[in-house]
């Protein structure tokens, strides 16, 4: 069966320090990879989507960037954090061949200090 | 390009009261429509889906929505609600062809009330 783990659960960082959240996948291939942020009031919203190794496309310009260096790792990273990427942090796989079925990993939450 | 509106971001039931969730959904193509549980700092789990087959979707814990393209909705509805319900639920839309995701709601928080 497939999981997909995420971590870490928690983490509280300084303004201006690096960032890196990791997100595997196991058992499937070449699966759709997603990371979406959570902020207070505003719901999920979608920023960077992968749809194969190295293969990253980003829905909101931001302070963050994304990179999948194995199929089944993706990973989000900032090189200097801002009080603003404060957030629950999601990351979600899909099957190409399956259009509506997404799971998603249980979060990180990020606070920016 | 898709959306999705969430009615209220908070509602407040009695235990054992109808739970009604609202969403509206904007879509250029026939929609998958979904709606997600989050408790607190989980991520999301799946009640139900819709994929264009019956109109009406039996999910999990109880829950049921009902498409109806004539209104682009897609309500949450549960008979009877259940202190375990309170939790913060999104509705979400795919127009299935691309990799670009779901997009969501805004999310809304189910109080329910003993």
């Amino acid at each position: 069966s497939q999981t997909i783990h995420q971590w870490p659960a928690t983490l509280v960082q300084p303004v201006g320090s690096p960032l890196s959240l990791e997100c595997t996948v196991e058992g499937t291939s070449n699966p759709n990879l997603y990371w979406y942020r959570q902020a207070a009031g505003r719901g999920l919203q979608l920023l960077f989507y992968s749809v194969g190794i190295g293969q990253i496309s980003s829905e909101v310009p931001q302070n963050l960037s994304a990179s999948r260096p194995q199929d089944r790792q993706f990973i989000l990273s900032s090189k200097k954090l801002l009080l603003s990427d404060s957030g629950f942090y999601l990351c979600a796989w899909r099957d190409p061949g399956r259009v509506y079925g997404y799971t998603f990993g249980s979060g990180t939450r990020l606070t920016v200090v | 390009a898709q959306s999705v509106t969430q009615l209220g971001s908070h509602v407040s039931v009695s235990e054992g009261a109808l739970v009604l969730l609202r969403c509206n959904y904007s879509s250029s193509v026939p929609p998958y429509l979904f709606w997600y549980v989050q408790y607190p700092n989980q991520g999301l789990q799946l009640l139900l889906k819709y994929t264009s087959a019956a109109t009406l979707v039996k999910g999990i814990n109880g829950f049921e929505a009902e498409f109806k393209k004539s209104e682009t909705s897609f309500h949450l509805t549960k008979p009877s609600a259940h202190m375990s319900d309170a939790a913060e639920y999104f509705c979400a839309v795919s127009e299935g062809g691309g990799a670009d995701g779901l997009t969501f709601g805004k999310g809304t928080h189910l109080i329910i009330q003993p």
